[in-house]
C-alpha cells in the first residue's frame, strides 16, 4: 500500500481555534485526497475530497493540496469540542490508503 | 445518501470458531467491497477487494485461507473470519463503492464496523 504519514498528535486546541492538520504521502502519481473523521469506536466518515493543487474551503473546513511537496493539510476554523475525533489522511488512485491519523481534542 | 448496512455491530467468540460479517449495500449495487481491519489507535488497513461474481484480491500478507471473502451477489459481500484466535479481535470494517456516482473516488461508503473479540 502507499505510505501516509500524518502526526499521531493528540493535538489539543482551545474552543474557536483553528485546528492544522497535516499529511504526507509517498507515491508522487497520487491524484485524489482525503479527509476523514473518526470517532471512537465509530467508521470514518468524509470530510473533504481535493484533487488540485491549491485550497478548498466547505463551511469551517479547509484543505490543501500541493503535489509538488507531497502534502496535504486540513484546517478546522472555529473549532467545537464536537470536533474532537480522531482525522484520517487517505490517498486514492482506486482503493483507499489511509494514515494511522491524528487525535484532535478541543477543550471547552 | 447511500447507506451500507454491516451486520453484527459487535461479536465475542472463542478461539477457533468462525464469524461470519455481512456488508450491504442498501440502495445501490457495488460490483466492488473493500474489507479493512483497524486495531486499537492504528490506521484503517486494507485487508482485500471483494468482486462480485469473482475472486477477492487481497493484500500482501493477508492469508486469504483464514479471511474467506465471498460477493455472489451486486448488493452482498461476507467477510469470515475462519479458526478465529485472539490476535485477530480487531474493528473490521467494509466499504462499497456507489458507482452510479460518475466519478468513483468520493462516493465511498463505510459500513459502521464490527468489533470483534476473540476469547
Amino acid at each position: 500500500q502507499k505510505e501516509v504519514e500524518q502526526n499521531s498528535g493528540p493535538l489539543s486546541v482551545p474552543e474557536g481555534a483553528i485546528a492544522s492538520l497535516n499529511c504526507t504521502y509517498s507515491d508522487r502519481g497520487s491524484q485524489s485526497f482525503f479527509w476523514y473523521r473518526q470517532y471512537s469506536g465509530k467508521s470514518p466518515e468524509l470530510i473533504m475530497f481535493i484533487y488540485s493543487n491549491g485550497d478548498k474551503e466547505d463551511g469551517r473546513f479547509t484543505a490543501q493540496l500541493n503535489k509538488a511537496s507531497q502534502y496535504v493539510s486540513l484546517l478546522i476554523r472555529d473549532s467545537q469540542p464536537s470536533d474532537s475525533a480522531t482525522y484520517l489522511c487517505a490517498v486514492n488512485d482506486y482503493k483507499l490508503s489511509f494514515g494511522a491519523g491524528t487525535t484532535v481534542t478541543v477543550r471547552a | 445518501g447511500a447507506v451500507v448496512s454491516q451486520h453484527p455491530s459487535w461479536v465475542i467468540c472463542k478461539s477457533g470458531t468462525s464469524v461470519k460479517i455481512e456488508c450491504r449495500s442498501l440502495d445501490f449495487q457495488a460490483t466492488t467491497m473493500f474489507w479493512y481491519r483497524q486495531f486499537p489507535k492504528q490506521s484503517l488497513m486494507l485487508m482485500a477487494t471483494s468482486n462480485e461474481g469473482s475472486k477477492a484480491t487481497y493484500e500482501q500478507g493477508v492469508e486469504k485461507d483464514k479471511f474467506l471473502i465471498n460477493h455472489a451477489s451486486l448488493t452482498l459481500s461476507t467477510l469470515t473470519v475462519t479458526s478465529a484466535h485472539p490476535e485477530d479481535s480487531s474493528f473490521y470494517i467494509c466499504s462499497a463503492r456507489d458507482q452510479r456516482a460518475g466519478t468513483p473516488n468520493e462516493k465511498l461508503f463505510f459500513g459502521s464496523g464490527t468489533q470483534l473479540s476473540v476469547l
